[in-house]
């Protein structure tokens, strides 16, 4: 049971270029979600997943693409990066059906767009 | 949409001293939990606490819904513990809500040796 893993750990892109950003989780979760992390703030969400086929927009959308096509995977994409982009991500997966709600996160991905 | 405030912002102690963090919300929750980011930016989960109270060792925490807050206590603290708490609450989890996890902005707790 690896949990919530996320690859790659860095990446340096140029501005333009595209790029996903994978996360992966075993523990059969329904719930899945980006996050971004700027210097000195908590953590934005971009885009959720409450199942495979469903996803939707959070606090911070614009730039970013994903889609759910299995439970387990929940690709992010960038498909023209830009500076404002640069920042630490963090995948998350929890279960639906509440009170068991506990999220789980990935290492994280710091990306720098140049 | 719900608020999260965190306090105090920054925390410098002493090893061996103890610490309250506190976490307000706005808001009734569903879930809250408490998270520990380590200088090398981990997130560790510490706690999920929507109500009433844990321990794990030096660490405990307690929620008290109804009045909207949850404390962190870290007992007899080591340089270990340094780095950023963050409380996280969830508001509602219905297909048709914006269900989200919102995390306040953190403390960021430096232990000295």
């Amino acid at each position: 049971n690896a949990g919530v893993t996320q690859t790659p750990k860095f990446q340096v892109l140029k501005t333009g270029q595209s790029m996903t950003l994978q996360c992966a989780q075993d523990m059969n979760h329904e719930y899945m979600s980006w996050y971004r992390q700027d210097p000195g703030m908590g953590l934005r969400l971009i885009h959720y997943s409450v199942g495979a086929g469903i996803t939707d927009q959070g606090e911070v959308p614009n730039g970013y693409n994903v889609s759910r096509s299995t439970t387990e995977d929940f690709p992010l994409r960038l498909l023209s990066a830009a500076p404002s982009q640069t920042s630490v991500y963090f995948c998350a997966s929890s279960y639906e059906v509440l009170p068991d709600g506990e999220a789980f996160f990935g290492q994280g991905t710091r990306l720098t767009v140049v | 949409g719900i608020q999260v405030e965190q306090s105090p912002p920054d925390l410098i102690l002493q090893e061996g001293a103890n610490s309250t963090l506190r976490c307000n919300f706005s808001d009734s929750v569903n879930n809250l939990q408490w998270f520990h980011q380590n200088p090398w930016g981990q997130l560790i989960n510490l706690f999920y606490i929507p109500s009433g109270t844990k321990q794990n060792g030096r660490l405990s925490a307690t929620t008290v819904a109804t009045e909207r807050y949850s404390l962190l206590y870290i007992s007899s603290s080591q340089t270990t513990d340094s780095g950023v708490y963050f409380c996280a609450v969830e508001r509602d989890r219905g297909y048709s809500s914006a269900s989200k996890i919102i995390f306040g902005s953190g403390t960021r707790l430096s232990i000295r040796p």
